[in-house]
């Protein structure tokens, strides 16, 4: 089945800064990849998502990067802000129904 | 916010007892994905409802069962919580096949003793 697993358990960066967080996924077949933010106390919340047939695609502030061959996929985020902290996790579909977690990076924005 | 909502926010059981836990999907939405989320872990998929039938199930036992309703609302029951039940329980509406846009609630923090 997919796993997908964050490179860095935490990331600390100065308000301002661009932050990078990476991931990596097993399974070459999924359709899709997805990128979730979550607050403490709060569910996962969208940010952006990629199709396999892409190899970059851009949001607000965001960019995810995707790497089919080293099965690899980053989530940039510009011009980082206090309000980004928070728990990042990638996600990807299995078998259809399920979305597989990363463990999560926790990012913290210093003022 | 997201439309999805859960209740109640936080409970606290004992070992050996049950558990009901309860949410409400996003207008139009007619599937709804349950998922367990243990402290300093990603969420794990327990399992997903779509017109009212489980549609996909993850690697929990069967003491791990659900329910959806016409309304598409759904309930989560844990029956014998063990102390490794303690997690926050996570529930996802969307529309078939469209994970993508799949929206999540609050949570529900629950605590065994």
């Amino acid at each position: 089945g997919e796993s997908v697993g964050l490179h860095l358990p935490t990331l600390s960066v100065q308000e301002g800064d661009n932050s990078i967080i990476n991931c990596a996924y097993s399974n070459s077949a999924s359709d899709y990849f997805i990128w979730y933010k979550q607050e403490s106390g709060k569910g996962p919340q969208f940010i952006i998502d990629i199709r396999s047939n892409m190899d970059k695609r851009q949001g607000q502030r965001v960019t995810v990067l995707l790497n089919k061959t080293v099965k690899h996929l980053s989530l940039q985020i510009a011009a980082t802000q206090p309000g980004d902290s928070a728990v990042y996790f990638c996600a990807a579909p299995q078998a259809g129904t399920a979305l597989i977690f990363g463990k999560g990076t926790t990012l913290s924005v210093s003022s | 916010e997201t439309g999805v909502t859960q209740s109640p926010t936080h409970l606290i059981k004992t070992r050996g007892q049950q558990v009901t836990l309860r949410c409400s999907s996003q207008s139009g939405h007619n599937t709804v994905s349950w998922y367990q989320q243990a402290l300093g872990q990603g969420p794990q998929f327990i399992f997903q409802y779509y017109r009212e039938e489980e549609n996909g199930r993850g690697n929990f036992p069967p003491r791990f069962s659900g329910l959806q309703f016409p309304n598409y609302s759904s309930e989560l029951n844990v029956n014998a919580l063990e102390l490794d039940d303690s997690a926050l329980y996570l529930c996802a509406s969307s529309l078939r096949d469209r994970e993508t846009e799949a929206f999540f609630g609050q949570g529900t923090r629950l605590t065994v003793v």
